[in-house]
């Protein structure tokens, strides 16, 4: 299955700073997702991009395929946006996670 | 709204004991997946499915089996547990061939004394 390596392993920002979120993945993925895990445990699906550059709100991920790698740009932060982001690729039906980047947002 | 349940949501055993976790969905997803998830640690993939009858071995299935008796349920059995298998345990669903659509459970959490 693939290898996936997250960084930074965590990261704190003040409200309405900038963060951006690295992704490295061992092999082509033919699906690229990002979830957000609060800090209750629950896992929700932010988007899925497994080329070039996607929006939503305020989030922006850009996925290089050929270079196995995907960021994840979020703007603006909010206290509210604290928890742990985890990349996963697919591979087939099946999804690989790395450890994701502990995210905290002090107003 | 797509649904996935897990059952129970905390669990304590004991060593050599026999834990079964459940999980329902509401979703009428093909797929299903079991994943644990350690502190510091992302999702590991135990044992997934791809329909009622069939069972797959993830990245991590030793000690663990499954079993899928219909499109709903997905079971994870641990026969004889260990400390080791203390953790979070994660239940999923998703969709053959529309890979962004994998909606997960609440999680379990396990303590094995």
């Amino acid at each position: 299955g693939q290898q996936v390596q997250q960084s930074p392993a965590s990261l704190v920002l003040q409200e309405g700073e900038n963060a951006e979120l690295q992704c490295n993945f061992s092999s082509t993925a033919t699906q690229l997702q990002w979830f957000y895990q609060s800090p209750g445990g629950s896992l929700v699906s932010l988007l899925s991009n497994p080329s070039g550059t996607k929006h939503t709100g305020r989030l922006t991920s850009t996925t290089v395929t050929k270079e196995r790698r995907s960021s994840l740009h979020i703007s603006s932060s909010q206290t509210t946006d604290s928890g742990t982001y985890l990349c996963a690729p697919w591979d087939y039906n099946v999804l690989y996670f790395g450890s994701g980047t502990k995210l905290t947002v002090e107003p | 709204e797509a649904a996935v349940t897990q059952s129970p949501r905390n669990k304590v055993a004991v060593t050599g004991g026999k834990v079964t976790l459940s999980c329902n969905q509401t979703n009428n997803h093909n797929n299903m997946y079991w994943y644990r998830q350690d502190t510091g640690h992302g999702l590991r993939l135990i044992h997934y499915s791809y329909g009622a009858g069939s069972t797959e071995k993830g990245d991590i299935p030793d000690g663990y089996k499954a079993s899928r008796p219909s499109q709903e349920n997905f079971s994870l059995i641990l026969e004889l547990a260990t400390p080791s298998q203390t953790s979070v345990y994660f239940c999923a669903s998703g969709e053959t061939g529309v890979q962004d659509t994998q909606y997960f459970g609440p999680g379990t959490r396990l303590l094995v004394l």
